[in-house]
């Protein structure tokens, strides 16, 4: 059974930083794409960035580029997301989610919440 | 960026009656190296993450109830549930994968009447 689990959500004041962890299983993680998208609160999905299954490519939203450093550690089978001079706009539930394309496994999501 | 819009915002429908939910990108997310759109689609129950139905278009995802559809081509495209029931109260998205930024419609809310 496939599964993923976030973890590293939390409060922060603006300017700080945090990083977020995805834990993988069930799949042969070093073979697949992942992803993170993010969700406002009451607010739609966002695609936020994916790094390709060796790691040798990334994309970002420009929300979040210069900002946010997608990695992942195949020998541990866990997907990162450095997330550096955080904003109130970034606020939000993060989602990890296999594959770079269409999304079908995703994590219950960690909340991260930025304000003073 | 390619812009997802999504209509209606909101729907009502009866149980057992068809639904149908419009999205519409603002280029072409036809890949020409499978000759198929870019074009997904989810429905995303309150408290829950996103659940893929559609992909491709109009391919289902394994174990999604036949009753889910898609449909459409270039820009335009449509998921349809074709009897619908309690269970697919939720808010559905369209996401497009053709180009990065990849970009979801802003949702819409699907409820009985």
């Amino acid at each position: 059974e496939v599964q993923l689990l976030e973890s590293g959500g939390g409060s922060v004041q603006p300017g700080g930083s945090l990083r977020l962890s995805c834990a993988a299983s069930g799949f042969t993680f070093s073979s697949h794409a992942m992803s993170w998208v993010r969700q406002a609160p009451g607010k739609g999905l966002e695609w936020v960035s994916s790094i390709s299954n060796s790691a040798s490519g990334s994309n970002y939203a420009d929300s979040v580029k210069g900002r946010f450093t997608i990695s992942r550690d195949n020998s541990m089978n866990t997907l990162y997301l450095q997330m550096n001079s955080l904003r109130a706009e970034d606020t939000a539930v993060y989602y990890c989610a296999k594959d770079q394309w269409w999304h079908n496994y995703w994590g219950q999501g960690t909340l991260v919440t930025v304000s003073s | 960026d390619i812009v997802m819009t999504q209509s209606p915002d909101s729907l009502a429908v009866s149980l057992g009656e068809r639904a149908t939910i419009n999205c519409k990108s603002s280029q072409s997310v036809l890949y020409s190296s499978n000759n198929k759109n870019s074009l997904a689609w989810y429905r995303q129950k309150p408290g829950q993450p996103p659940k893929l139905l559609i992909y491709w278009a109009s391919t289902r995802e394994s174990g999604v109830p036949d009753r889910f559809s898609g449909s459409g081509s270039g820009t335009d495209f449509t998921l349809t549930i074709s009897s619908l029931q309690a269970e697919d109260v939720a808010v559905y998205y369209c996401h497009q994968y053709y180009s990065t930024p990849y970009t979801f419609g802003q949702g819409t809310k699907l409820e009985i009447k």
